[in-house]
């Protein structure tokens, strides 16, 4: 069973359009996530949630919106895409944001396109 | 989160160990020391982590220094399959701030 699922896992489409990435985790997790890899490889998180709140949100713009219908779903919404916004996107969960002594884990990612 | 310097790249023959350095100088006291990999075009998977003490589990042992500036991840015995990009992390709470990583290519 796959832990973190991440969905579609490619997706292109055109500037300007409104787009969702989907992601759930059936690892019994509190805290799931959202990271951006960029074409140079540099991986940085944008979101977290915990129990449906959001915790981090890394200066990202609010074309970025995510949603968090319960604890082990966490989608986001992009509108109005840009060109830059190209990258694999990664969902990740763990069991407790405040404790240093849960690891990651992720999913294997959105290949987002923009053309 | 305190920043982590990785060398770039690393070769290991198949069979022998890996060791891969890590300096976090500025670590503070409550920071953990994570070490992930990304196999290409997959998600990031999580190896092993510890505070002060060296830690082992199936996949890799982690040495950490008595100052807790740096530390070593090791692959006891490297295969093919363990070519990736190695990323040690220093993490309080749920934030993981990945630098650049070690992109570690294992030779037959």
């Amino acid at each position: 069973d796959t832990a973190v699922s991440q969905t579609p896992k490619y997706l292109v489409t055109q500037m300007g359009n409104d787009k969702s990435i989907k992601c759930e985790q059936n690892l019994g997790h509190d805290t799931m996530y959202w990271y951006k890899q960029d074409s140079k490889k540099f991986l940085k998180i944008m979101f977290s949630y915990n129990n449906k709140e959001l915790i981090i949100n890394e200066t990202v713009p609010n074309r970025f919106s995510p949603k968090s219908p319960d604890k082990a779903h966490l989608n986001l919404h992009i509108n109005s895409l840009e060109l830059g916004d190209s990258a694999v996107y990664f969902c990740a969960s763990s069991q407790d944001s405040k404790g240093n002594k849960q690891p990651q884990h992720f999913g294997d990612g959105t290949r987002l396109s923009i053309l | 989160d305190a920043k982590t310097t990785q060398p770039p790249s690393m070769d290991c023959a198949e069979g022998r160990a890996a060791n891969l350095p890590c300096n976090h100088s500025t670590i503070s006291g409550n920071e953990y020391v994570y070490w992930y990999r990304q196999i290409h075009s997959q998600g990031p998977q999580y190896i092993i982590h510890g505070l002060k003490n060296n830690e082992t589990n199936e996949m890799a042992s982690l040495i950490i220094t008595e100052d807790r500036k740096s530390s070593t991840l090791i692959l006891p015995h490297a295969t093919l399959r363990d070519t990736a990009v190695y990323y040690c992390i220093v993490r309080v709470g749920s934030k993981s701030t990945f630098g650049d990583g070690t992109t570690l290519t294992v030779k037959p």
